[in-house]
């Protein structure tokens, strides 16, 4: 099945600075990609998502980048604040009924 | 903006104990998954279901059933709880099926297997 792994686990910026993140996954036939944030003590909640035709997808101050060949996954935070200080993942799949989730990334924004 | 409530949202047992875990969405989706969250694992699906009365095998079922007895609910059965189950636990609703990534999770239940 479906294996993603998402790298840094832990990362820490200074406010301003750029945060990257990045899944990398097996399934050549991956066609849906996601992002979600999880503030502390509650649900995931969807930042962006594209399709595998996209490889490039920019939204208030988030750049999402898809690498189909090298099959990888990124997600820049351009000028991160300490409001974006949560815990990200990927998550990704292959059209069918459910989504595979990265292991997260704790990022932490220091004013 | 997509409601899903989860029930308890804490919940201690011990070994050997039965729990249930409840959600109840309120926007007509037709996809619900439970969905265990561990450090250094991510989010890992147990089950799901697209509809009143189905059921569908993810990729952890062991040890768990659940069961979708209206559109709005489906709940989460551990009948011999075992410490391996202290876990966090995300309920989430979508409306068209993970393939538009579109998932909206409920706050998380908490349970804790002594």
């Amino acid at each position: 099945g479906e294996q993603v792994e998402q790298r840094p686990p832990h990362l820490s910026v200074r406010e301003g600075d750029s945060a990257i993140i990045i899944c990398t996954y097996t399934d050549s036939a991956t066609a849906y990609f996601s992002w979600y944030k999880q503030e502390a003590g509650a649900g995931l909640q969807l930042l962006m998502s594209v399709l595998s035709n996209v490889d490039r997808k920019e939204e208030q101050g988030l750049t999402v980048l898809l690498n189909k060949k090298d099959k990888r996954l990124s997600l820049n935070l351009t000028a991160a604040h300490p409001g974006d200080s949560a815990v990200y993942f990927c998550a990704v799949s292959n059209m069918g009924y459910k989504l595979t989730f990265g292991t997260g990334t704790s990022l932490l924004v220091d004013p | 903006e997509a409601a899903v409530t989860q029930s308890p949202r804490n919940k201690v047992t011990v070994t050997g104990g039965n729990v249930t875990l409840s959600c109840r969405q309120t926007n007509s989706h037709n996809y619900m998954y439970w969905y265990r969250q561990d450090t250094g694992h991510g989010l890992r699906l147990i089950h799901y279901s697209y509809g009143a009365g189905n059921l569908q095998i993810g990729d952890v079922p062991d040890g768990y059933k659940a069961t979708r007895t209206t559109q709005e609910d489906f709940f989460l059965l551990l009948e011999l709880a075992s410490p391996s189950q202290t876990s966090l636990y995300f309920c989430a609703s979508s409306g068209q099926g993970a393939n538009t990534g579109q998932l909206y999770f409920g706050e998380g239940s908490k349970l804790t297997v002594l």
